[in-house]
C-alpha cells in the first residue's frame, strides 16, 4: 500500500537557518504530494502542494519539489522564523487506490530558536 | 467562507455520558472526512463521506457514530467511551474531484476529547 516517511523529529534551528524536511513516498499510481503544518492546539493547515512530477510548490517562503526519479517531495525553507515552529507533515493522494482519503507522514517537530 | 468550524473546541465526557462532535463547512465541499489523533501522532482516518454517504469506515469502534446529515454538516456521535478515546479530534473536508483529493483537505481545529 501507500505510504510516507518522514525525517525523525524534532528539528531544532537557529532563527535564520536553512531548513530541510526530508519525505519519501510509495505510491502505485500518480499521486499528489501534500505539506502540512500543525501549530500547538490548532489543526492542520495547508502548506503548499504539487500534483505531478518536477512540480514545485510553494507558499510563505517554503518549497518543496515533485522528484519522481527519487520519490521524494523535500520541504526547504531559506531562512526560518521562530514563528515557523510547528510539527509538519508530508502527504499523498493516490487515485489509482481507489481510495478518498490522504496517507500521513509520522510528522516533524520544528524547533526554531531565537 | 473558507473554513471548516468544529464545536465544541473542548469536551470533557464520563465514560457512561453520550456527546456529539460538530463540523460545518460551506466551501461546497462534497466529500467530509473525520479524523482521530493522539499526542505527538499524525492523523488517523476514521470515517469518509462522499455525497453525504458514508464511504469508508476504517474499523472503527461502534461507539463512535457518524452522521451526515446535510452537505454542510457532519457530526460524531459519541457513547460508552473509554480513557483511550481521549484525543484531538479533526473534521476535514475536500472537493470530491473522481478519486483523488488533488486540491488536498481544509481541517478544522479540532475538538480536544478527554474521557474520564
Amino acid at each position: 500500500g501507500d505510504s510516507v516517511t518522514q525525517m525523525e523529529g524534532p528539528v531544532t534551528l537557529s532563527e535564520e537557518a536553512c531548513l530541510t524536511i526530508n519525505c519519501t513516498y510509495t505510491a502505485t499510481g500518480y499521486p499528489s504530494l501534500f505539506w502540512y503544518v500543525q501549530y500547538p492546539g490548532e489543526g492542520l493547515q495547508l502548506l503548499l502542494k504539487a500534483t505531478k512530477a518536477d512540480d514545485k510548490g510553494s507558499n510563505k517562503g517554503f518549497e518543496a519539489t515533485y522528484r519522481k526519479e527519487t520519490t521524494s517531495f523535500h520541504l526547504e525553507k531559506g531562512s526560518v522564523q521562530v514563528s515557523d515552529s510547528a510539527v509538519y507533515f508530508c502527504a499523498l493522494s493516490d487515485a489509482d487506490t481507489g481510495r478518498r482519503a490522504l496517507t500521513f507522514g509520522s510528522g516533524t517537530r520544528l524547533q526554531v530558536q531565537p | 467562507d473558507t473554513e471548516v468550524t468544529q464545536t465544541p473546541k473542548h469536551l470533557v465526557m464520563g465514560m457512561t455520558n453520550k456527546k456529539s462532535l460538530k463540523c460545518e463547512q460551506h466551501m461546497g465541499h462534497r466529500a467530509m472526512y473525520w479524523y482521530k489523533q493522539k499526542a505527538k501522532k499524525p492523523p488517523e482516518l476514521m470515517f469518509v463521506y462522499s455525497y453525504e454517504k458514508l464511504s469508508i469506515n476504517e474499523s472503527v469502534p461502534s461507539r463512535f457514530s457518524p452522521e451526515c446529515p446535510n452537505s454542510s454538516l457532519l457530526n460524531l456521535h459519541l457513547h460508552a467511551l473509554q480513557p483511550e478515546d481521549s484525543a484531538l479530534y479533526l473534521c476535514a473536508s475536500s472537493q470530491d474531484r473522481y478519486l483523488e483529493v488533488r486540491d488536498g483537505y481544509t481541517f478544522g481545529s479540532g475538538t480536544r476529547l478527554t474521557v474520564v
